[in-house]
């Protein structure tokens, strides 16, 4: 599994839009990129999940340039509830079930 | 709620004792994951199984530390003679198959040893 790099923490304010980017400069061609949102107390939560280029859902887009050697997370205008760890994860089908957790980003969103 | 569901959320022992962690998948999820979140650290994978079988345990401690899921009723991850190290959160998620991603997970349980 490709190891990821992750700033260990980002502070924003409400209503801004942050920028969360991961690097893994050794993903292979049937990797996908997943990203989890992690509260206290709480399991992680499946946020979005791409292979290249940009995927956008209700929640998030992630934007993966053509090298697929780093991507980003963007949430939109973020509220205090998106407090929370954000956690890059990189890997296909056949080796998924031991999904690699690093240490995650912790975004705190102020006031 | 058809989530995965974990009990008890919090358990606590004393060392020596033995500790039962319970996971229920997702409703038509027969693959099982286990993982073990230590303060201010990602989640360490420990074992994945499928029913009734032990599909790779390559992250889980070779003593004291075991796991099933039968054919009925929920998978157990089974911690004995706990240790003061074993205090950590626990958390189990499912997939419908083999290597999905994502995984759905429970919201864990909280292993505190005295």
């Amino acid at each position: 599994l490709a190891k990821t790099t992750q700033p260990i923490s980002m502070d924003s304010y409400e209503g801004q839009e942050v920028n969360i980017t991961c690097s893994h400069n050794n993903i292979a061609t049937n990797d996908y990129i997943t990203w989890y949102q992690q509260f206290p107390s709480q399991g992680p939560r499946f946020i979005i999940q791409g292979y290249k280029t940009k995927v956008t859902n209700e929640v998030a887009s992630l934007f993966i340039p053509a090298d697929r050697k780093s991507s980003t997370l963007s949430l939109p205008r973020v509220s205090l509830s998106d407090t929370a760890v954000y956690y890059c994860l990189v890997g296909d089908s056949t080796g998924g079930f031991k999904t690699i957790f690093g240490a995650g980003t912790r975004l705190f969103v102020k006031a | 709620n058809a989530g995965v569901m974990q009990n008890p959320r919090h358990l606590v022992r004393r060392r020596g004792q033995e500790a039962r962690l319970r996971c229920s998948p997702m409703k038509g999820h027969s693959h099982v994951y286990w993982y073990r979140q230590l303060p201010e650290e990602g989640l360490k994978f420990m074992v994945y199984l499928q029913k009734e079988n032990i599909i790779d345990e390559s992250g889980m401690p070779k003593e004291r530390f075991s796991a099933e899921f039968p054919k009925e009723g929920p998978s157990i991850l089974r911690i004995q003679q706990v240790v003061r190290g074993d205090s950590a959160a626990y958390f189990c998620a499912s997939s419908f198959r083999r290597g999905d991603q994502p995984q759905h997970f429970g919201d864990g349980t909280r292993l505190s040893i005295l």
